[in-house]
C-alpha cells in the first residue's frame, strides 16, 4: 500500500528539548516536503526536497532543519522547540517536483510547553 | 491581498443537496488547480486536479476553473454525510514550484 508514514503522531515536549519527527514514503518519490497546519492560517510549507541531498526552504523555515540522506526518508528536526511551534505537522511526497498528486502523511500533533 | 481566498465556513447543508465550494486567487500565473479533502485528524487527500480553465467531472464531484475571473469551484452532487470534511483548494504555476493552499472550508452534511 502506498503511504507516507510519520512518527510520532502525538507529542508533548518542553521548550528547548530537541526533537525529530520522522517521515518515510514507500513510493520511490523524488519530492518530499513538510507542512504545518494552524487554525486560521491553513497549510504552510516549511521545507522541501527535490531529491537526495537537495533541500530548500519553504514559506516558514525558521526554527526547523531537515535532511535527505536517503530517498525514502525526510526527517524534520526542531533543534530548540518553542511554544509557537505547537502545531499539526504533515509530511508529503510526490513523484517529482511539480507533481499534482501529493500524498500526505497522517499528521503529527506537536505541543511545546 | 492573500494569494488564495477560501471561506472557512462552516457550511452546513442537508443530505442530498448540491454543494458548491469556491476559491478565488490573485496570481494569474496559476495553471494547475486541485481540491483536497481532509477528514478530522487525517492528512489531506487529493480529490481532483484540473489544468487551466474548464470543467472536470469524477462521479459526484465536478471541478470548475474560470481563469478569466480567477475563480475555481468544486460541486458535490447528492451530498452524503460521509462528505463531511474540510475541503482545501490548492494551486500552482507550473514547473517545479510548490502548492499554494486555501485555508479550507469546513463542510457539514446533515443526515
Amino acid at each position: 500500500e502506498a503511504q507516507v508514514t510519520q512518527n510520532p503522531r502525538y507529542l508533548i515536549t518542553v521548550t528547548g528539548k530537541k526533537l525529530t519527527v520522522t517521515c518515510s514514503q514507500n513510493m520511490n518519490h523524488e519530492y518530499m516536503s513538510w507542512y504545518r497546519q494552524d487554525p486560521g492560517l491553513g497549510l504552510r510549507q516549511i521545507y522541501y526536497s527535490m531529491n537526495v541531498e537537495v533541500t530548500d526552504k519553504g514559506d516558514v523555515p525558521e526554527g526547523y532543519k531537515v535532511s535527505r540522506k536517503e530517498k525514502r526518508n525526510f526527517p524534520l528536526i526542531l533543534e530548540s522547540p518553542s511554544p509557537n511551534q505547537t502545531s499539526l505537522y504533515f509530511c508529503a511526497s510526490s513523484f517529482q517536483a511539480g507533481g499534482n498528486t501529493i500524498y500526505f502523511g497522517e499528521g503529527s500533533w506537536l505541543t511545546v510547553v | 491581498q492573500k494569494e488564495v481566498e477560501q471561506d472557512p465556513g462552516p457550511l452546513s447543508v442537508p443530505e442530498g443537496a448540491i454543494v458548491s465550494l469556491n476559491c478565488t486567487y490573485s496570481n494569474s500565473a496559476f495553471q494547475y488547480f486541485m481540491w483536497y479533502r481532509q477528514y478530522s485528524r487525517k492528512g489531506p487527500e487529493l480529490l481532483m486536479y484540473t489544468y487551466s480553465s474548464g470543467n472536470k467531472e469524477d462521479g459526484r464531484f465536478t471541478a470548475q476553473v474560470d481563469k478569466s475571473s480567477k475563480y475555481i469551484s468544486l460541486f458535490i452532487r447528492d451530498s452524503q454525510p460521509s462528505d463531511s470534511a474540510t475541503y482545501l483548494c490548492a494551486m500552482r504555476t507550473g514547473g517545479a514550484d510548490g502548492l499554494t493552499f486555501g485555508k479550507g472550508t469546513h463542510l457539514i452534511i446533515q443526515p
